[in-house]
């Protein structure tokens, strides 16, 4: 089955900078790349998705960049905020299938 | 709107007992998930049902595990018998159908002493 990796386990960032956070798959097949984020005691929550017809998308201050051909899609976080630390986790999944599979995760810290 | 509910959020069992939490999704969502979440192996996919029909039961889970959908807006995940090691978060989410964003509820937090 699929196979999502994510690079950093924790990434640690001054407030204002840019935070990335990158991630590789490993099935062709997988046409649906979504980001949850989940803050110290909560759940999960969606941040925002990319699909294989784009390269880039955008939502405010998140950038999700996708590259089919290194089967690696990464989360920009611009002009981070405290409120940004939280875990990110990042997901993929095939064509016709609901079934999305999970990274382990990224703790992001922001630093004031 | 409401969300996903899940009950309880706390539950505190003996080893070998046998545990039901229940999960509710937001309306008019046709696609429920049940995962399990821990430090060491991170969310785990336990079941996946559609329009109330399992599509994936999480394999390694079969045994002790038992997920059910009597009706569109109620699930419930059996553990039986419980062992320490299952130990940890149980998240339910649903989402509207293929494509869709997942809404996850609070989870339930298991200890199994």
């Amino acid at each position: 089955g699929e196979k999502v990796e994510q690079h950093e386990s924790t990434l640690s960032v001054r407030e204002g900078d840019s935070a990335v956070i990158n991630c590789t798959y490993t099935d062709t097949a997988s046409s649906y790349f979504p980001w949850y984020k989940q803050e110290a005691g909560k759940s999960l929550h969606f941040v925002i998705d990319i699909r294989s017809n784009v390269d880039r998308k955008q939502s405010q201050r998140l950038i999700v960049l996708l590259d089919k051909k290194a089967k690696r899609f990464s989360l920009h976080i611009t002009a981070t905020q405290p409120e940004d630390s939280a875990i990110y986790f990042c997901a993929a999944s095939m064509e016709g299938n609901n079934r999305i599979f999970f990274g382990d995760g990224t703790q992001l810290v922001v630093k004031p | 709107d409401a969300g996903v509910t899940q009950t309880p959020r706390h539950e505190v069992a003996e080893k070998g007992q046998t545990i039901i939490l229940k999960c509710e999704p937001v309306s008019g969502h046709n696609d429920l998930f049940w995962y399990r979440q821990t430090k060491i192996q991170g969310l785990e996919l336990l079941s996946y049902f559609r329009s109330k029909s399992l599509m994936e039961d999480g394999g390694a889970f079969k045994d002790r595990f038992k997920a059910e959908m009597l009706n569109s807006s109620f699930s419930t995940l059996k553990i039986q018998p419980t062992e320490p090691k299952d130990s940890a978060v149980y998240l339910c989410a649903s989402s509207l159908g293929l494509g869709d964003e997942q809404y996850f509820g609070p989870g339930t937090r298991l200890t199994v002493l």
